[in-house]
């Protein structure tokens, strides 16, 4: 089947503006992430969702950025008020978690979004 | 604590060859440990994955070594071709279910 996609593919966007990132997982995939990809921090995890529980919003770097996952498929990350540092490729994976408690679960990668902060 | 050490941060190899790209880590809650492929403008792919309960993981031309008491674990691309050409990602996860990963390695293939 099809894999992770996330749109816009490059999102180029002035500083101040608010930006929406779509990310589109694996079907029947029941995990979700979003991470950071930028030169000086390397891959950086944000926000992960698992069905119905509350999200893991620990590697959100400041109130600016938010994420909501509807129906438990697609889900947005909001970025308010961009700065340049925003400036990032931002990834997004899914997982099926086959089971309850494991931690064993391969995470399969969307192209990312290359937001630009002018 | 939650860091992944990765090295080198690039690495020439001439058709053929074989390279080796390593990563340690410190949490020891840490008990699934991917390699990322990624070329350039695409999202990173899993190459193969090891979990500490055995030394050693080969599939194809790609081999994991893990050593848990170092904790330590290698990436070995034998027979690396130009198409291999990408970089390459250590990853570790265990406990919180995110990702840590290594900072990438830039591995060149030359014909």
């Amino acid at each position: 089947g099809a894999g992770v996609s996330q749109s816009p593919s490059n999102k180029v966007t002035e500083k101040g503006k608010d930006v929406e990132l779509r990310c589109d997982p694996i079907s029947g995939h029941t995990a979700l992430y979003w991470y950071r990809q930028s030169l000086g921090q390397g891959l950086e995890f944000l926000i992960y969702f698992q069905g119905n529980s509350a999200p893991d919003k620990s590697g959100l770097p400041s109130d600016r950025f938010s994420a909501e996952r509807t129906g438990g498929s697609v889900s947005t990350l909001t970025i308010q008020r961009t700065q340049q540092e925003d400036s990032a490729v931002y990834l997004c994976a899914s997982s099926p978690l086959l089971s309850r408690g494991a931690s064993t679960d391969t995470q399969y990668f969307g192209p990312g979004t290359r937001l630009t902060v002018l | 604590q939650q860091q992944v050490k990765q090295s080198p941060q690039s690495l020439i190899v001439q058709k053929g060859g074989i390279s080796i790209i390593n990563c340690a880590y410190e949490n020891t809650a840490f008990d699934y440990f991917p390699w990322y492929q990624q070329f350039p403008g695409k999202g990173p792919a899993l190459l193969i994955a090891i979990r500490p309960d055995v030394s050693e993981k080969k599939e194809g031309r790609f081999t994991i070594s893990f050593n848990k008491s170092a904790k330590q674990f290698s990436l070995h691309i034998m027979d690396s071709q130009p198409g291999d050409s990408a970089t390459y990602f250590c990853a570790a996860l265990g406990g919180r279910r995110a990702l840590t990963f290594g900072s990438g390695t830039r591995l060149q293939v030359q014909p």
